[in-house]
């Protein structure tokens, strides 16, 4: 069966310090992959979305960038977190439109 | 106006209560995912819908294409249906949305 995972779960970081978030996908190949932020009191928003090995597009300017480095790997990362980058990240994955996503168990990260 | 719109944004009921949860779109989706996300954070899928309707157990999912609606029904609703409840659009092999119906059901 396929699952999910991502991690850490929970981060706290000054302001200004680098970011790694990874997910990984098991049991499928060449999924689509997403990464969503959550900012208190908004709805979820797509972030990146890769459909390939190397292959990411970017839905909002940010200071925050995404690699695929391996068909069921998804990294988001940034080099200089700001405060605003606070909230709950959600890895995911999925097949062509028409299809259920399946969601990681998210990261709560919090930006001092 | 966001594409993907949720009303309300809070509800609260009595437990046993009958629950509609309403999402309206604007855009052209291929299906509509109805997700639930706990006090925790984690997501989980209810549904996903391109047409009509869809029952599991208490909850029932309706579409209507024509007029970009849905509604997520909770029949006998249970304080262990307190959660988020999440409408997304599938356009385009993205995911679009809502901001979320916050219910909260007491005993």
């Amino acid at each position: 069966s396929q699952t999910i995972h991502q991690w850490p779960a929970t981060l706290v970081q000054p302001v200004g310090s680098p970011l790694s978030l990874e997910c990984t996908v098991e049991g499928t190949s060449n999924p689509n992959l997403y990464w969503y932020r959550q900012a208190a009191g908004r709805g979820l928003q797509l972030l990146f979305y890769s459909v390939g090995i190397g292959q990411i597009s970017s839905e909002v300017p940010q200071n925050l960038s995404a690699s695929r480095p391996q068909d069921r790997q998804f990294i988001l990362s940034s080099k200089k977190l700001l405060l605003s980058d606070s909230g709950f990240y959600l890895c995911a994955w999925g097949r062509n439109s028409g299809n259920t996503i399946y969601f990681g168990e998210g990261s709560w990260l919090t930006v001092v | 106006k966001n594409e993907v719109e949720q009303s309300p944004q809070n509800l609260t009921a009595q437990e046993g209560e009958f629950i509609t949860i309403n999402c309206s779109y604007s855009v052209g989706i291929s299906a509509l995912h109805w997700l639930q996300q706990h006090p925790g954070g984690g997501i989980v899928s209810l549904f996903m819908l391109s047409s009509g309707k869809k029952k599991h157990g208490r909850l029932i999912a309706t579409i209507n294409i024509q007029e970009k609606h849905s509604s997520l029904h909770i029949t006998a609703s249970h304080p262990r249906d307190s959660a988020v409840y999440i409408c997304a659009v599938d356009n385009t092999d993205k995911l679009i949305f809502g901001t979320g119906t916050r219910l909260q059901v007491f005993p």
